[in-house]
């Protein structure tokens, strides 16, 4: 079984900051999707098939990655991106990044 | 549009079941996976199982055997699934998801339905 796990478990950044989180995965695999959940909702589809962003998504987010190590960026923070995101991967999920605005 | 309405909160008390329900509507129901997930307050989402809305197929992750039993209504579009022998451990938010045809992604999630178990 895949063991995803997310880099920092929880951050801060200013506005209009650049921001990575990572998502590293104990075996090589094909592709990460990512969602964003915020307090009291469902998670969101974010960005599926590694680097295609879903519907709504703005195009300050963006998706990397290959084998073992997946990230997702945000130019130009916004206090909208406050969030948690988490990655996926077939039927696992990983811990959670929580950003925070400053 | 593609919607998933789920039933509202439930407090059970231990050793009780639940029927939780995910009705929806905007797509064609029996061509798509229904997977159902868990998250603790505060915790990690957890994949429960999925079943087809074309058959009735189902798949569980192995955690989840034996608590969670998943069924379809194809003539309402609904998707439900119930959970057994109930302890403070199940005390949760049950999201249900499509899940869409890449590569396990799930699309369209309802809101969640809370879980409390409590005597």
């Amino acid at each position: 079984e895949i063991v995803l796990t997310q880099s920092p478990t929880t951050m801060t950044a200013s506005p209009g900051e650049k921001v990575t989180i990572t998502c590293r995965a104990s075996s090589s695999v094909s592709y990460m999707h990512w969602y964003q959940q915020k307090p009291g909702a469902s998670p969101k589809p974010w960005i599926y098939e590694t680097s295609k962003l879903a519907s709504g998504v703005p195009d300050r987010f963006s998706g990397s990655g290959s084998g073992t190590s997946y990230s997702l960026t945000i130019n130009n923070m916004e206090a909208e991106d406050a969030a948690t995101y988490y990655c996926q991967q077939w039927l696992t999920f990983g811990s959670g990044t929580k950003l925070e605005i400053k | 549009e593609v919607q998933l309405q789920q039933s509202g909160a439930e407090l059970v008390k231990p050793g009780a079941s639940v029927k939780l329900s995910c009705k929806t509507s905007g797509y064609t129901f029996s061509n798509y996976y229904m997977s159902w997930l868990k998250q603790m307050p505060g915790q990690n989402i957890e994949w429960i199982g999925n079943i087809y809305g074309g058959n009735g197929g189902t798949g569980y992750n192995q955690k989840f055997k034996g608590k969670a039993t998943l069924t379809v209504d194809k003539s309402s579009s609904t998707a439900y699934m119930d959970l057994s022998s109930l302890t403070s451990e199940d005390s949760a938010v049950y999201f249900c998801a499509r899940r869409g045809h890449s590569y396990w992604y799930f699309d369209f999630w309802g809101p969640g339905t809370m879980v409390t178990v409590s005597s």
